[in-house]
């Protein structure tokens, strides 16, 4: 069954140090998603994208956080100077077509920021 | 954000009973409903759902019943096994829009043998 890749699936970074967290999502899905879920807290939503732009996007996601699709299979997250409070599971999500359809998640990338 | 809520962080079940498992949600324009499982060190993983113009949806042994009137949704598995063993989230969204999941904080299901 096709599923959602993300690497790494741990990443340590200084504070202050950007970082790409890294999606393969579901070929023939045309919707992606991040989320984040820190320590003992939900899992929320940060952003939403596409057709090459952003959907819509949480209060989370301020002007350190950017995506893109660099090519026809990658989807990434950067954060540009990282906070000790990024630290958390980072989610990335696919789903086909809109409405009516799950999301399919990866195995997420665990951020620690030191 | 208390939207979506699932009041009871954890659930114990014999095996081979019903695990019911329950969420409740405040914003009445959700209309598409899911449950996911996840298990440590992975994502989660799509279980079932519902929109919001049925009130039953069923999978082999999942279960999802909506009570749009009292906002509440609800997941029986039966028989429980012992595989089930995992933590479930709830969620919704609203099918108008950027399909943005709203989560539960989860159940953690245990099955005993």
């Amino acid at each position: 069954e096709p599923e959602v890749t993300q690497t790494p699936s741990h990443q340590v970074t200084q504070m202050g140090q950007e970082v790409i967290l890294r999606c393969v999502p579901i070929s023939n899905h045309l919707y992606f998603y991040w989320y984040r879920q820190i320590l003992g807290q939900k899992v929320e939503f940060l952003v939403s994208f596409y057709n090459n732009e952003i959907s819509e996007k949480s209060e989370i996601f301020d002007d350190q956080f950017s995506v893109e699709r660099p090519d026809g299979s990658n989807f990434t997250l950067k954060i540009r100077s990282t906070k000790l409070e990024d630290s958390a599971m980072y989610f990335c999500a696919s789903s086909d077509r809109q409405g009516n359809q799950p999301q399919h998640f990866g195995d997420g990338t665990r951020l620690s920021i030191l | 954000d208390q939207q979506v809520k699932q009041n009871s962080p954890s659930l114990s079940v014999q095996e081979g009973r019903i695990s019911i498992l329950n969420c409740d949600y405040t914003n009445s324009m959700f209309d598409y409903f899911l449950w996911y499982k996840k298990y440590p060190a992975e994502g989660p993983t799509f279980l079932i759902s519902i929109s919001s113009i049925k009130d039953k949806n069923e999978d082999g042994r999942f279960t999802v019943f909506l009570n749009k009137s009292a906002k509440h949704l609800s997941l029986h598995i039966v028989p429980s096994q012992p595989g089930d063993s995992a933590v479930y989230f709830c969620a919704a969204e609203r099918i108008q829009g950027a399909q943005k999941l709203v989560f539960g904080q989860g159940t953690r299901l245990t099955i005993n043998p």
